[in-house]
């Protein structure tokens, strides 16, 4: 069965370093999203992407925050300056259409430190 | 056991009787509802959806209602299993938009064997 994978599964860094969250979507898909769960808490909408642009971004997704697909495969999420309070469970979804059931990736636990 | 009423944030139930799991959604606009199951560790897995012009929707031991008139959702599983034991959430969306899902708090499903 397809799924969403992400990696790394674990990234630690030091506050006002950059990363970068990696997603494979799933191939047929063409909807992708990235949200985010801190510790204990709902999961949160950061921002939905479609035909190589956004669609959609929350409040959270500001100019710290970028998206990108760089091939055919790949769809990362980059902060460009981490903040401790940007520690949390980061997942990447996909979807065939915009009103169609999202898969979930298994998250990346981000820890800024 | 079963409950319902309002949102619980753990659920405690015996092995092989039925839960019933309440979210109240927030949009009345939203037209697409989906319950999502968490496991530790893990990305939402989806389980069930329902369009807002159905008020019941049933699947291998899982039911969801809607009542839109309150915007109550609720996910009733039949039979309760250990594997069932995880965080429950509701989510919304507005079908004509970007797929931007808004979930609710979740619900801790503790099943007792």
């Amino acid at each position: 069965e397809p799924e969403v994978t992400q990696t790394p599964s674990h990234q630690v860094t030091q506050m006002g370093q950059e990363v970068i969250l990696r997603c494979v979507p799933i191939s047929n898909h063409l909807y992708f999203y990235w949200y985010r769960q801190i510790l204990g808490q709902k999961v949160e909408f950061l921002v939905s992407f479609y035909n190589n642009e956004i669609s959609e971004k929350s409040e959270i997704f500001d100019d710290q925050f970028s998206v990108e697909r760089p091939d055919g495969s790949n769809f990362t999420l980059k902060i460009r300056s981490t903040k401790l309070e940007d520690s949390a469970m980061y997942f990447c979804a996909s979807s065939l259409g915009f009103n169609n059931e999202q898969f979930f990736g298994p998250g990346t636990r981000l820890t800024v430190l | 056991g079963e409950s319902v009423g309002l949102h619980l944030p753990t659920l405690s139930v015996q092995e092989g009787d039925n839960s019933i799991i309440n979210c109240a959604y927030s949009n009345s606009a939203s037209d697409y509802f989906i319950w999502y199951k968490q496991e530790s560790g893990k990305g939402p897995q989806f389980i069930i959806d329902i369009r807002s012009n159905m008020d019941k929707r049933q699947g291998q031991r899982v039911t969801v209602l809607l009542n839109k008139t309150v915007k109550h959702l609720s996910l009733q599983i039949a039979a309760t299993q250990p594997g069932d034991s995880a965080v429950y959430f509701c989510a919304e969306t507005l079908s004509s938009n970007t797929g931007k899902l808004i979930f609710g708090q979740g619900t801790t499903l503790q099943v007792k064997p």
